[in-house]
């Protein structure tokens, strides 16, 4: 069974752009989730997607965050324009259902703002 | 917020020692899941255990929970270098997963 996808690994961008992240979860999974991971702490829930609705966005930052699930499918993470402070790892994580099913998760995107 | 905070921050121990680490709460929950995160293999979800259950075994893994002391513990027997990584609890109050700060396990060889 594929895991769930993610890309970039990587990326270095300036602050005040753009940056998208892409996440492609485990087939058949209903539930996806993008968290932010800082350095040293937990990952942090940003949204949290049952198919193609949003069931919990209460912590992502809707001034410069948004994400789309199209299709109940593939996600994408968008930041714009990207601050210093949003420089961490950000994980995508599918589940067969909601919260009571263990999560998967994706190897990362490690974003650098300088 | 906060949700759940593991107990210690770090641990050291010798390979082949149990190694313990624990995770509070502040409210109630549905169920309280570990998982575990290295460089090698990213964040692996580890064991779920719901409020109805006291104790379940996985393994070299035993998980314990008390709701009254809003309360888990992750035991790992027989420790391997292997298993050096960091342990995070994550509690699922309201439909909402929130992830502790975690726990950083080294084992020595």
């Amino acid at each position: 069974e594929a895991g769930v996808a993610q890309s970039p690994r990587y990326k270095i961008i300036e602050k005040r752009q753009s940056v998208a992240f892409w996440c492609n979860p485990i087939s058949g999974h209903a539930t996806l989730y993008w968290y932010q991971q800082i350095l040293g702490q937990g990952p942090k829930l940003l949204i949290q997607f049952q198919n193609n609705g949003v069931v919990d966005d209460s912590q992502l930052p809707k001034d410069r965050f948004s994400a789309e699930r199209l299709k109940g499918v593939d996600s994408t993470l968008k930041i714009q324009p990207a601050k210093l402070e949003d420089s961490a790892v950000y994980l995508c994580a599918s589940s067969f259902g909601d919260t009571v099913y263990e999560q998967y998760f994706g190897p990362g995107t490690r974003l650098t703002v300088t | 917020s906060q949700q759940g905070e593991e107990d210690p921050q770090a641990l050291s121990i010798q390979e082949g020692e149990n190694a313990t680490m624990n995770c509070s709460y502040k409210t109630s929950i549905n169920n309280l899941q570990w998982y575990r995160q290295n460089s090698g293999r990213g964040l692996v979800h580890l064991i779920l255990i719901r409020s109805n259950e006291r104790e379940k075994h996985s393994g070299r893994l035993r998980v314990t929970l008390d709701t009254s002391k809003k309360s888990s513990s992750l035991l790992i027997t027989a420790s391997r270098a292997a298993d050096t990584a960091s342990y995070f609890c994550a509690t699922d109050a309201s439909d909402k997963i929130i992830f502790g700060k975690g726990t950083r396990l080294h084992i020595l060889p």
